[in-house]
């Protein structure tokens, strides 16, 4: 089992649709979940994260964390064709600063 | 700033050859990374330097070597390439005390 799993998608949706990207891990030693946003031939780029349980909201943008049941999500409100990007999540913080990738996640908004 | 930077952008090489990739970054970060790229296989952790003189191995460290040149600069180096080094390579960087890593805009690198 790897240690964090990700649907790869692609998910496809038309504008203004709300998107659910989800991860799930392994590790409960985990604290730090964090999301990247990597669009094609670049850099992923730090997005947003979220500290322990709960929600974190920006923007269009929340990311959510369920502890108990090691579920990593994140909710894209209003989506536009320029959302479209792999999402990858990455969580942290056994103590050694490495972040763990999921695979990512291949969003297509369509106009 | 140009926050983190990534030498050549893109490379072919020929089985076993020898090339070294550059990172540099200036935002006065005291981990570096080097992370490779497949498809399907997200990120995976080759080598990283959580200080200035230290290094070591992630999830997939063989047929690398990395040097922490200074606080700025993280080279790593494929003494023999091999077709199955074929991917693209990001560096990153990150503060001691936190996860946020940032990101180079990657070298693609082709063995043939």
């Amino acid at each position: 089992q790897k240690e964090v799993e990700q649907d790869p998608g692609p998910l496809s949706v038309p504008e203004g649709a709300i998107v659910s990207l989800n991860c799930t891990y392994s590790n409960s030693a985990f604290q730090y979940f964090m999301w990247y946003r990597q669009y094609s031939r670049k850099g992923p780029e730090l997005l947003m994260y979220t500290y322990s349980s709960g929600n974190k909201e920006d923007g269009r943008f929340t990311a959510q964390v369920d502890k108990s049941s090691k579920y990593i999500s994140l909710f894209i409100r209003d989506s536009q064709p320029s959302d479209s990007a792999t999402y990858l999540c990455a969580p942290g913080g056994d103590s050694s600063y490495k972040l763990i990738f999921g695979s990512g996640t291949r969003l297509l908004v369509r106009p | 700033n140009a926050g983190v930077t990534q030498t050549p952008k893109f490379q072919v090489l020929k089985t076993g050859q020898s090339m070294t990739l550059q990172c540099a970054q200036d935002m006065n970060h005291n981990s570096m990374y080097w992370y490779r790229q497949d498809p399907g296989m997200g990120l995976r952790l080759i080598y990283y330097s959580a200080s200035e003189g230290t290094t070591d191995k992630g999830e997939v460290p063989n047929g690398y070597n990395v040097s922490r040149l200074n606080k700025r600069e993280f080279s790593l180096r494929l003494e023999s390439a091999a077709p199955s080094q074929t991917s693209v390579y990001f560096c990153a960087s990150t503060r001691t005390d936190n996860y946020e890593q940032y990101f180079g805009p990657g070298t693609r690198l082709t063995v043939t």
